[in-house]
């Protein structure tokens, strides 16, 4: 059974870098077959995919975030992180990490989420 | 605003069917990608309904179907129950945002 768990700060500062580490266990990241993801839900909105990444480190983002958003992968510590620059108040949300499967791009496994507060 | 429309809300009593859309365009939906639903229960993360358009998870009831047509899908709950009552959310890929898959806006499921 693959697990993921999301860690960093639950408060960062207006301007700063938002910074989460998601760790896999149960599973091999360097396995293949998947992407490895962040997506966010703000406060009782909708989800929003932030971007996903290959274990080689082929990287897809979301348009509208991509300026300011990196997302790596360490195999060796099967681990994969999101940074995310310049916040501001709308980046307070509750960002999960998960497993999507290639092709058809489905989440099939989740982290439990950790909101993230963007305030001074 | 998301290229995968829900209806916000839907509602029904136990026992009864209810379906929750989800209208894309040609460059998703109608282009032949993939619509994934998944359930999210308060305070929970969402979990995997129904992948590949119709195919349900091992452990999800049968009592969940999916089903896809031209620019449209839809996520059908039968026999309603009150621990059903969750946001629902359809996902799929769009070949114009150059980006990762996208998600519809939600619909809330209340079992009245």
């Amino acid at each position: 059974q693959v697990q993921l768990q999301e860690s960093g700060p639950g408060l960062v500062k207006p301007s700063q870098t938002l910074s989460l580490t998601c760790t896999v266990s149960g599973g091999s990241i360097s396995s293949g077959g998947y992407y490895w993801s962040w997506i966010r839900q703000h406060p009782g909105k909708g989800l929003e995919w932030i971007g996903y990444i290959y274990y080689s480190g082929s990287t897809y983002y979301n348009p509208s975030l991509k300026s300011r958003v990196t997302i790596s992968v360490d195999t060796s510590k099967n681990q994969f992180s999101l940074k995310l620059s310049s916040v501001t108040a709308a980046d307070t949300a509750v960002y999960y990490c998960a497993r999507v499967a290639r092709p058809n791009l489905m989440v099939d496994y989740w982290g439990q989420g950790t909101l993230v507060t963007v305030s001074s | 605003q998301s290229v995968l429309t829900q209806p916000p809300s839907v509602s029904g009593a136990p026992g009864q069917r209810v379906t929750i859309s989800c209208t894309g365009s040609s460059s998703n939906i109608g282009a032949g990608y993939d619509v994934h639903w998944y359930q999210q229960l308060p305070g929970t993360a969402p979990k995997l309904l129904i992948y590949g358009n119709s195919n349900r998870p091992s452990g999800v009831p049968d009592r969940f179907s999916g089903s896809k047509s031209g620019t449209s899908a839809s996520l059908a709950i039968t026999g309603l129950q009150a621990e059903d009552e969750a946001d629902y959310y359809c996902q799929s890929y769009d070949s114009s945002l150059s980006g990762p898959g996208v998600f519809g806006g939600g619909t809330k499921l209340t079992v009245l």
